[in-house]
C-alpha cells in the first residue's frame, strides 16, 4: 500500500503562473517531508523540507504548506520559471522519532512550465 | 568536489549474466542506499547501509546484493540478470541517516535483454 501518493502524473502551467503540486500520506508517524527535483539523465536534487512542527516553509520562489490532519502537503512554485519543468518527487520520513526510518517517495508528478 | 559517482552510466546485460554497479561518495557521508526508478513507480528502496560493514534490505531487494566495506563505496550486484530488472538506477548518501536529505549521483541505466 502507498504510503506517498502524488496522484496527478502531470501538471501543465504558464510560465508566470503559480504551480502547485500536491503530496498526499497514510503514515501518521512521517515528522519530515521533502521535494526533490528531477531533470532527464540527472539524479534527483534536494529542493526544500519542512518539519512536523511547521505548517510553512519557504525558499525564494518554493514553499511547502504541511496540513497534518488532512496529510497533504503541497509544494508552491511563484511565479513558475520554463526551467522549472522538471519531474517533482515528494518524500516523507520518521526522523524526529527514536528511530529513523528510510525515505518513502512518491510517483513523481511531471511539471511542465509553458513560455 | 564529485559528490556521489556511479559507473557505468549505460549498460546492456542478457539475461542471466551478472554485473557489478559502482558507487563512490567523498562527502564522507555515513548513510548509503540504492534506489530504482521505473515509469509510473517512483523511487523504490533497494538496499542500505548506515555505515561500513552494516548493510540491510529496502522495499525490493530480490536479486540483488550490497556490501560496504569501506565509507566511501557501496557498489550494488546483480547476480543473475532479469528483464524485471531493466531500470534506472540511484545511488545516494546523507550526512544526517537514512531520514534526512540525500545526495544522488547521476544514475545508471540498465537493460536487460
Amino acid at each position: 500500500d502507498q504510503q506517498v501518493k502524488q496522484n496527478s502524473p502531470s501538471l501543465s502551467v504558464q510560465e508566470g503562473r503559480i504551480s502547485i503540486l500536491n503530496c498526499d500520506y497514510t503514515n501518521s508517524m512521517f515528522d519530515y517531508f521533502l521535494w526533490y527535483k528531477k531533470y532527464p539523465a540527472e539524479g534527483p536534487t534536494f529542493l526544500i523540507s519542512i518539519s512536523s512542527i511547521k505548517d510553512k516553509n519557504e525558499d525564494g520562489r518554493f514553499t511547502v504548506f504541511l496540513n497534518k490532519s488532512a496529510k497533504h502537503l503541497s509544494l508552491h512554485i511563484v511565479p513558475s520559471q520554463p526551467g522549472d519543468s522538471a519531474v517533482y518527487f515528494c518524500a516523507a520520513s520518521t526522523y524526529y522519532g527514536g528511530s529513523q526510518g528510510n525515505l518513502i517517495f512518491g510517483k513523481g508528478t511531471k511539471l511542465s512550465v509553458k513560455p | 568536489n564529485a559528490g556521489v559517482t556511479q559507473t557505468p552510466k549505460f549498460q546492456v546485460l542478457k539475461t542471466g549474466q551478472s554485473m557489478t554497479l559502482q558507487c563512490a561518495q567523498d562527502m564522507n557521508h555515513e548513510y548509503m542506499s540504492w534506489y530504482r526508478q521505473d515509469p509510473g513507480m517512483g523511487l523504490r528502496l533497494i538496499h542500505y547501509s548506515v555505515g561500513a560493514g552494516i548493510t540491510d534490505q529496502g522495499e525490493v531487494p530480490n536479486g540483488y546484493n550490497v556490501s560496504r566495506s569501506t565509507t566511501e563505496d557501496f557498489p550494488l550486484r546483480l547476480l543473475s540478470a532479469a528483464p524485471s530488472q531493466t531500470s534506472v538506477y540511484f545511488c545516494a548518501s546523507s550526512r544526517t541517516g537514512p531520514s534526512g536529505e540525500l545526495f544522488f549521483g547521476e544514475g545508471s541505466r540498465l537493460t536487460v535483454l
